[in-house]
This record gives structure tokens, C-alpha cells and sequence, in this order.
């Protein structure tokens, strides 16, 4: 059974850019989240989609965003990159029931120059 | 506000000690606790899923036990390896509706040779 599976794994933009990731997650499984990882703030949760709706948000600006397929594939967009915005972008896969597993794929590291 | 902490943040021990990690919530209204494993640069792999009707998980040399009146977990690793060197973090789901995880900040473990 295949893992979560996140492209591209590294990229560089430049600032005032935007940018792209996306997300297959395990089969069978309806919701995506992404998390946004720095050295300095740890892991932060940045949206969940369940059945192609937005289910949750973080505290995020709004250029963030995502989306999610009928396929249950995810992307998310960054838009007028900023420096602050250099992160590793982590996707996560679950069933989409309360207590279900979270799995997570390998990010996608995303340098802002 | 759930919130998770992690302590020690860093932790270094010889090869073939047992060790004992700690993370601890506010809210002891949670679906359930996971633990994970993060390697540098890469992204979380999945340890060990405590429902909240259980006490105690088992995989291999890793136990991890819940005690949600205290707001306890413990991540339990018997005989460490160097192989075990990574950063361990916990992760809970409360009951509040939202469907999001809040994570702790982590534990990063070296085990020496």
C-alpha cells in the first residue's frame, strides 16, 4: 500500500512568487492536513480538507490556500512568497474519523530566496 | 486551548540504556495521542496510536502509556541503538470538534555508541 506521496520535494522562489505542493494521500482515505515546519516555531497546523471541503484552519494569512479533488489528492498555494515562508511543508493522511491515525508524507522543503 | 509540552527537549544517552520520554496535555478531552519519529529533514513517521480508552500501546522495544486524568504520556524505549537517534514528538486530538492535532515541540534523542 502506498505512503503519502508530496511533490516536489525542493524547490527555490524568490520572493513575491507562488507556489504549488501537492499531496496524494493513502488510498481509501479522505482527509488531508498541512503542516508547516520551522526550526523556530515547530510544527503548525495550516488547514484540513475532508471530502473536498475545508473542515479546519489555522492561523494562517490568507495566502495560504488549498484545495482538495474529488480523488481525495490535495494542493496547497502560497502566493507573494516572503522569506518566512522557507519551511519544510508537511502533508498528512488519515481515514478522517475522529480517532483515526495520522500518516505523513516526506514534505516538500521550500526555500524562499 | 490544549496544549502539549515535551520535556527534555534534547536528551543524550549510551547505547543499550532504557529511556523514558515525556509528554504532557491540558486537556485531557482527546480522541487520542500518537506518537511519532522525525528524522533530520525528513518528514514524521508514526510510532504508536493510544486511543482514549487505552492505557498502553506496544511495537517492538517502544510501549507508550496514556494516562488521561493526568495528562500523561510516556514513550518507553528499552536497549536504545544509535539507530534510535532522531526527534520524537507526541501529538493529540481533542474532542472540542475540530479535527486537528496539536503537537508537541519535540524531544530530540541521541543515542551514543
Amino acid at each position: 500500500k502506498a505512503g503519502v506521496t508530496q511533490t516536489p520535494r525542493y524547490l527555490i522562489k524568490t520572493r513575491g512568487q507562488q507556489v504549488t505542493l501537492s499531496c496524494s494521500p493513502i488510498s481509501g482515505h479522505r482527509s488531508v492536513s498541512w503542516y508547516q515546519q520551522t526550526p523556530g516555531q515547530g510544527l503548525q497546523f495550516l488547514f484540513e480538507y475532508f471530502s473536498e471541503t475545508q473542515r479546519n484552519k489555522g492561523n494562517f494569512p490568507g495566502r495560504f490556500s488549498g484545495r482538495q479533488f474529488s480523488n481525495s489528492r490535495s494542493e496547497m498555494n502560497v502566493s507573494t512568497l516572503e522569506l518566512g515562508d522557507s519551511a519544510l511543508y508537511l502533508c498528512a493522511s488519515s481515514s478522517g474519523e475522529p480517532a483515526g491515525e495520522l500518516f505523513f508524507g516526506e514534505g516538500s522543503r521550500l526555500t524562499v530566496l | 486551548k490544549q496544549e502539549v509540552t515535551q520535556i527534555p527537549a534534547a536528551l543524550s544517552v549510551p547505547e543499550g540504556e532504557n529511556l523514558v520520554l515525556n509528554c504532557s496535555f491540558t486537556d485531557s478531552a482527546i480522541y487520542n495521542l500518537q506518537w511519532f519519529r522525525q528524522d533530520p529533514g525528513k518528514g514524521l513517521t508514526s510510532l504508536l496510536l493510544i486511543q482514549s480508552s487505552q492505557r498502553e500501546q506496544t511495537s517492538g522495544r517502544l510501549n507508550a502509556s496514556l494516562d488521561k486524568s493526568s495528562g500523561r504520556s510516556t514513550l518507553y524505549i528499552a536497549a536504545s541503538q544509535p539507530g534510535d537517534s532522531a526527534t520524537y514528538l507526541c501529538a493529540v486530538k481533542g474532542t472540542s470538534g475540530t479535527y486537528k492535532y496539536i503537537f508537541g515541540t519535540g524531544t530530540r534523542l541521541k543515542v551514543l555508541a
